[in-house]
């Protein structure tokens, strides 16, 4: 495609269950990361994957974030047993190698739960 | 751990006016990138511009230019002849071992 795409666009959830976010990076790209951005703050990482495994996971904040990418293309986030502080914009960005590219990002995922 | 602060939450200028948006990093390496985002309503993410660290030149990007002053630190951008739809959020990053740190973002008004 000719961007990264991400969908939803908007997803509201209760709290306690459990949501999907998927991410289709340009393709070609091999870099795929995810950014998890809170209201009025910059976006913070979550995770990188170079590939189909995840290179670096050491921003997300605890086990219910769990994330795949399991043919080196579209990855998916999932959170389980969401609650309310999970609530933010996810940004998904895709580079074409990884070290010293530029990032490119998608619209993001808006989270909100109930 | 590597640090970026924008230190301006908010800014305006008149249409055709020049703005500088100021940032700065903390990191002990000598070999990384910085770029500025600018993120409109929509929230996608779209780069301005990039510097690498090991390039003395500014980068410039049209009506977009940085001052990349390696040794304080700093990295301001400057817009020059502001358009109406340089109206956004402006966000500084820095990238180390693959991953972008951003700072705190600047809000940008034009006022016409």
């Amino acid at each position: 495609g000719a961007g990264v795409s991400q969908t939803p666009s908007n997803k509201v959830t209760e709290k306690g269950k459990y949501v999907e976010l998927r991410c289709d990076p340009i393709s070609g790209h091999t870099a795929l990361y995810w950014y998890r951005q809170s209201l009025g703050q910059g976006p913070e990482f979550l995770i990188y994957f170079q590939g189909t495994g995840a290179a670096d996971d050491s921003g997300l904040p605890n086990d219910r974030f769990f994330a795949v990418r399991p043919e080196g293309s579209v990855s998916t986030l999932k959170i389980q047993r969401t609650e309310r502080g999970d609530s933010a914009v996810y940004l998904c960005a895709s580079s074409p190698s990884g070290h010293t590219d530029t990032q490119y990002f998608g619209p993001g995922t808006r989270l909100t739960v109930l | 751990a590597q640090t970026v602060t924008q230190s301006q939450p908010e800014m305006s200028v008149q249409e055709a006016e020049t703005v500088t948006l100021s940032c700065t990093y903390d990191t002990s390496e000598s070999d990384y990138y910085l770029f500025w985002y600018k993120q409109p309503p929509s929230r996608q993410m779209i780069l301005v511009i990039r510097q690498e660290a090991y390039k003395q030149q500014n980068a410039t990007e049209n009506r977009f230019s940085v001052n990349f002053q390696k040794a304080a630190k700093s990295f301001s951008l400057k817009i020059s002849d502001s358009q109406l739809g340089d109206a956004a959020m402006y966000f500084c990053a820095y990238e180390g071992a693959q991953k972008l740190v951003f700072g705190q973002g600047t809000r940008l008004t034009i006022n016409p």
